[in-house]
């Protein structure tokens, strides 16, 4: 079963707009880690955010903003006022300390594109 | 403060034939994994080294190995390369305990032909 479902494949939106990334998990361990990733044409995946199952509060980070909600196991990204930057393919990860080391899940990813 | 890296970029090999693959961690980092990205499988979890130890494997055959060494350096190897084995091969490099945060490496794109 896939443990970190990202339901929306690719979104277009046109800049200036808001946009919101799903991104559900499933996990039985009461201690988890959540995370997302920017992956640009590059390669490289780029942290965004990390969260602990024991951390429920909200954050921004300037455009970005990240709504965690245990009761519906979803951990979702916004982006503010878009830009042609934020073009790229979006990930959520997911580390479960069941096991040892730092192992990750990731989902299918959300390709985003901007439009100008 | 360097990221990781990953050499070499880009290969092309034959079916049959054999890989290394490194990565170079951020210093002070003792963590790495290896993942596989490809269209069809997203992105997968090979092993995870720690101290020269593999502490974690995933579902990959026997032909994928890694190794770590004393200056947390890893390096990946494919035997027998299969036309499947095309990837992109990422490695992550974190400070140690479970659920920190993974920094990645550009990748290699792996072609087999």
């Amino acid at each position: 079963a896939q443990k970190v479902t990202q339901a929306q494949t690719e979104i277009s939106v046109v800049e200036k707009e808001d946009v919101t990334l799903d991104c559900v998990y499933e996990t039985r361990d009461t201690t988890y880690y959540l995370f997302w990733y920017k992956q640009p044409p590059s390669g490289e995946l780029v942290f965004l955010i990390r969260r602990n199952s024991f951390d429920e509060q909200n954050e921004i980070s300037g455009r970005y903003s990240w709504n965690f909600q245990k009761s519906t196991s979803s951990f979702n990204f916004t982006i503010t006022a878009s830009q042609v930057v934020d073009s790229a393919v979006y990930f959520c990860a997911l580390s479960e300390a069941l096991y040892t080391g730092n192992q990750f899940y990731f989902g299918t990813g959300t390709s985003l594109t901007v439009i100008p | 403060k360097a990221g990781v890296t990953q050499t070499p970029r880009y290969l092309i090999k034959t079916r049959g034939q054999q890989v290394t693959l490194s990565c170079s961690p951020i210093s002070g980092h003792r963590s790495v994994s290896w993942y596989q990205q490809t269209p069809g499988q997203g992105l997968q979890f090979l092993f995870e080294y720690f101290s020269e130890t593999q502490r974690n494997k995933g579902n990959f055959p026997g032909r994928f190995s890694g190794r770590q060494f004393s200056n947390s350096r890893s390096e990946m190897n494919v035997s027998t390369l299969e036309l499947g084995d095309s990837a992109l091969y990422l490695c992550a490099s974190s400070l140690a305990g479970q659920g920190t945060e993974a920094f990645f490496g550009q990748g290699t794109r792996l072609t087999v032909v």
